[in-house]
């Protein structure tokens, strides 16, 4: 069973510039998440989708958006791009539904962005 | 902020238990505590989770106090490739994954 892959794994990009990154989650799974981390921050939540559906964002600002297609495949955006965005953004999948179980997360290799 | 707290490290002999202490004062009834590893390079890996009873699967143990405000992750023979930063954190049952916040985690280096 293939896990979470995302794609690109490494880019570079430069300030002002914007950034779209993809994830795709585990055959079946419907629930994704997505995750900012870094070495001072740590790991910090961004959004989580469930059925094409933003359930919760994380507290950043509104340059970060994403989106959940019909087949569970999710992307996230970020615009105007600061330095302070070189990160790992880790995408997540899991079998967890909305107040019916607590699916673990299943998560992704990551994308290593950095930002100059 | 992250509601756990764990050490910032720790050392293990190769082939010892490791045991993984974290406090999780604020834990409400309704919330599993959660613990997750990575490796360098890699994204975060589930090991196990629970409520309130102790959990056992084939990669550690889980020993949760009986007041369920900390508990322990228990890797009985540590491997070298067990060198990982480990995180605890606690989640409630089926509620959004926004409130799922990875602490700073324990750097765990298992030595020959």
């Amino acid at each position: 069973k293939a896990g979470v892959t995302q794609t690109p794994r490494y880019l570079i990009k430069t300030r002002g510039q914007q950034v779209t990154l993809s994830c795709s989650p585990i055959s079946g799974h419907r629930s994704v998440s997505w995750y900012q981390q870094t070495p001072g921050q740590g790991l910090q939540f961004l959004f989580e989708y469930f059925s094409e559906t933003q359930r919760n964002k994380g507290n950043f600002p509104g340059r970060f958006s994403g989106r959940q297609f019909s087949n569970s495949r999710s992307e996230m955006n970020v615009s105007t791009l600061e330095l302070g965005d070189s990160a790992l953004y880790l995408c997540a999948s899991s079998l967890r539904l909305p107040g019916l179980n607590t699916g673990e997360l299943f998560f992704g290799e990551g994308s290593r962005l950095t930002v100059l | 902020d992250a509601k756990t707290t764990q050490p910032t490290s720790m050392d293990c002999a190769e082939g010892r238990a490791a045991n993984l202490p974290c406090n999780h004062s604020t834990i409400s009834g309704n919330e599993y505590v959660y613990w997750y590893r990575q490796i360098h390079s890699q994204g975060p890996q589930y090991i196990i989770h629970g409520l309130k009873n102790n959990e056992t699967n084939e990669m550690a143990s889980l020993i949760i106090t009986e007041d369920r405000k900390s508990s322990t992750l228990i890797l009985p023979h540590a491997t070298l490739r067990d060198t990982a930063v480990y995180y605890c954190f606690q989640m409630n049952y089926g509620g959004s994954q926004g409130n799922l916040i990875f602490g700073k985690g324990t750097k765990l280096s298992v030595k020959p």
